[in-house]
């Protein structure tokens, strides 16, 4: 079975500043695919990054980074340069071997407050 | 292109009514799934289609749920003598089914509230 761990408390970040989300995992298959989406007050879901565990590089896309760390089985969010509009929350999600036929697993998610 | 839509947006009903909750995935995605969001909780897997057929029901809580695509494309998430905890977000996703990222794009969702 797959599990997320997302535990840090509501994050604060001043605009224009970088941010890091915190999550964990645990599995014990060898294939997986690690997701982040954005869950703005309007409540749709939005992809964000992704990351392969047989992926050598650490996935980016536009201000979005991901902090993949196999060993320890974490796949941080590092956001750059924050913007008002990152206010939102922030769920990590897990997709066992499988691939589109496996259903994804998320945290609790985690909530990102931007400062003006 | 048009994103997976969901309908209605928000729905209140009695608790014992029966409900039916709409999806249209993106145009092509062959893969479906329903997810069911709590308050201050992280989405939940509810069944999963591939094509016509339910490929995964294993997230449906019990049998007052049914869910149904029977063309390939849209899918009705059906809940029997409603209770009060059936309220949530209901989310409905599609994905291609193949590539390298099985990216799953969601809808709105569908609040659903049990008085």
């Amino acid at each position: 079975a797959q599990k997320i761990t997302q535990t840090q408390p509501g994050m604060f970040v001043q605009e224009k500043e970088a941010v890091t989300l915190d999550c964990t995992y645990d599995t014990s298959d060898q294939s997986y695919g690690l997701f982040w989406y954005k869950q703005p007050s309007s409540g749709e879901m939005i992809f964000l990054i992704y990351q392969g565990s047989y992926d050598e590089q650490n996935a980016t896309e536009g201000r979005y980074s991901l902090n993949f760390q196999k060993a320890r089985k974490s796949a941080n969010l590092v956001i750059s340069a924050s913007q008002l509009g990152d206010s939102a929350m922030y769920f990590c999600a897990m997709l066992p071997p499988g691939g589109a036929n496996s259903k994804l697993t998320f945290g609790k998610g985690i909530t990102l407050s931007v400062r003006p | 292109g048009a994103g997976v839509s969901q309908t209605p947006s928000n729905k209140v009903t009695e608790k014992g009514k029966y409900v039916e909750l709409r999806c249209d995935p993106i145009s092509g995605h062959t893969a479906l799934y329903w997810y069911r969001q709590s308050l201050g909780q992280g989405p939940e897997f509810l069944i999963y289609f591939q094509g016509t057929g339910a490929a995964d029901d294993s997230g449906l809580p019990n049998d007052r749920f049914f869910a149904v695509r029977p063309e390939g494309s849209v899918s009705t998430l059906k809940i029997q003598r409603t209770e009060r905890g059936d309220s949530a977000v209901y989310l409905c996703a599609s994905s291609y089914g193949t590539g390298p990222t099985y990216e799953q794009y969601f809808g709105p969702g569908t609040r659903l509230t049990v008085t």
